[in-house]
């Protein structure tokens, strides 16, 4: 039971360097979501996709860009990094938030620092 | 627009008394709300979830959450802290509503940090 599965774990990048955050779910679940989290402000929503070929801009998506060309897949893609991009960032999928037991089952995060 | 506000950032208790951490939601529709737990240098788990069914929720770890709709809150209590239940706790606010004006994101309130003292 893989569930929500987020490579790397951990990178460090020059700023201006450009690198793509995996995600990958193998729960068939139609929803998928990136939030970055900083110390004191919670998990803001990056990007979220209701479902394969759908994307939408969350709270703070600026400097990202994300596709949904497959269901299981979820892409985060910084093209030119930047100090202010030096967070924890955490893929989450879920099956439909309409639904009345929905959750979010969430990766183990991937720590990147832009120096 | 949903949202939620969870009005301490850090909590202390000692240990063997009672936990309260408070979440407040605002919501056009009917929404989903969740408590989840991050241990340091940990993942995100899911603690309880209210989703129209029984108003007071009962989670893990002897958590659970009463929904209050009059009072838009959703608060987390345990009668009797433990060392271990120190860690971060979100309230999150999802879904809900009828199908033109649903609002499909989930949305995470900023965390409280809870501190448990010998």
């Amino acid at each position: 039971n893989a569930g929500v599965t987020q490579t790397p774990k951990f990178r460090i990048l020059k700023i201006g360097q450009s690198m793509t955050l995996q995600c990958t779910q193998d729960m068939n679940h139609n929803y998928m979501y990136w939030y970055r989290q900083d110390p004191g402000m919670g998990l803001k929503l990056i990007y979220y996709s209701v479902g394969a070929g759908i994307t939408d801009k969350g709270e703070v998506p600026n400097g990202y860009n994300v596709s949904r060309s497959t269901t299981e897949d979820f892409p985060l893609r910084l093209e030119l990094a930047a100090p202010s991009q030096t967070s924890v960032y955490f893929c989450a999928s879920s099956d439909d938030t309409q639904a009345t037991d929905t959750e979010a089952f969430f990766g183990q995060g991937t720590r990147l620092t832009v120096v | 627009a949903q949202s939620v506000t969870q009005l301490d950032s850090h909590v202390s208790v000692s240990e063997g008394t009672p936990v309260l951490l408070r979440c407040n939601y605002s919501s056009s529709y009917s929404p989903s709300l969740f408590w989840y737990v991050q241990h340091p240098n940990k993942g995100l788990q899911l603690l309880l979830k209210y989703t129209s069914a029984a108003t007071l929720v009962k989670g893990i770890n002897g958590f659970e959450a009463e929904f209050k709709k009059s009072e838009t809150s959703f608060h987390l209590t345990k009668p009797s802290a433990h060392m271990s239940d120190a860690a971060e706790y979100f309230c999150v606010v999802s879904g809900g509503g009828e199908l033109m004006n649903r609002d499909d994101k989930i949305i995470f309130g900023k965390g409280t940090r809870l501190h448990i003292l010998p």
